[in-house]
């Protein structure tokens, strides 16, 4: 059974510093990866989405790195700003099922001005 | 182009009653699915539906929670009754194909609280 872990469980940094979210997973055996945030309240954003065989994804101040071997992606943020503030989540879709996302807990990011 | 639409946003039911949400997906999109997300916890999958059939309904509680997509578009999530660890917030999110394990879009979801 596929597991997801995310480390930090809250984060809270002042404005402009760059920042790593990580996330772990059980079983390498996946399809693709997608980081999502989540502001309070409100539904899941999907931020980038990574393939098995890709290694990294960019979009513009967010890049998530895959190192599907070690069960292992990471969420960059670079110069973080207030309104990165929200919840981020990890999600595994595994090649086990069907198209079933496994998601973490989050990381519970806040960036003051 | 639009996005999941769900409704009601918002629920607040008695123990023992029962409840329904209601999801659109985003047109065109052939898989649906209805996660559960608990305070302080990732989604957790209860059903997913390709078109009108279930594909994995193995996490539902069946006892008390159904849900139907009759035409292969809109679909309807049922808890009868409800208990209170159901309080939660009700996530529909939906995909083009199933099989292509494509990104999935998620609506804003639906808050239920059961007192």
């Amino acid at each position: 059974k596929q597991e997801v872990t995310q480390i930090p469980a809250a984060l809270s940094v002042p404005e402009g510093e760059n920042l790593v979210l990580n996330c772990s997973f059980t079983d390498s055996a996946i399809y693709n990866l997608q980081w999502f945030r989540q502001d309070p309240g409100k539904g899941l954003t999907s931020l980038l989405l990574i393939q098995s065989s890709q290694r990294e994804q960019t979009s513009g101040r967010l890049n998530a790195s895959l190192d599907k071997s070690s069960g292992r992606s990471t969420l960059y943020i670079a110069a973080s700003q207030p309104g990165d503030s929200a919840t981020y989540l990890c999600a595994v879709n595994s090649l086990s099922g069907y198209s079933t996302l496994t998601f973490g807990k989050g990381t519970m990011l806040l960036v003051s001005p | 182009e639009a996005g999941v639409a769900q409704s009601p946003r918002y629920k607040i039911i008695e123990k023992r009653q029962s409840v329904a949400f209601w999801c659109n997906p985003i047109s065109g999109h052939a898989t649906l699915y209805w996660y559960q997300q608990i305070l302080g916890q990732g989604p957790k999958l209860l059903i997913q539906f390709q078109n009108n059939g279930v594909v994995d309904d193995s996490q539902l509680p069946k006892d008390r929670f159904s849900a139907e997509r009759l035409k292969g578009v809109d679909s309807t999530l049922k808890i009868q009754p409800a208990k209170l660890e159901d309080s939660a917030v009700y996530l529909c999110a939906s995909s083009l194909s199933l099989y292509e394990r494509d990104e999935q879009y998620f609506g804003p979801g639906t808050r239920l609280t059961v007192t």
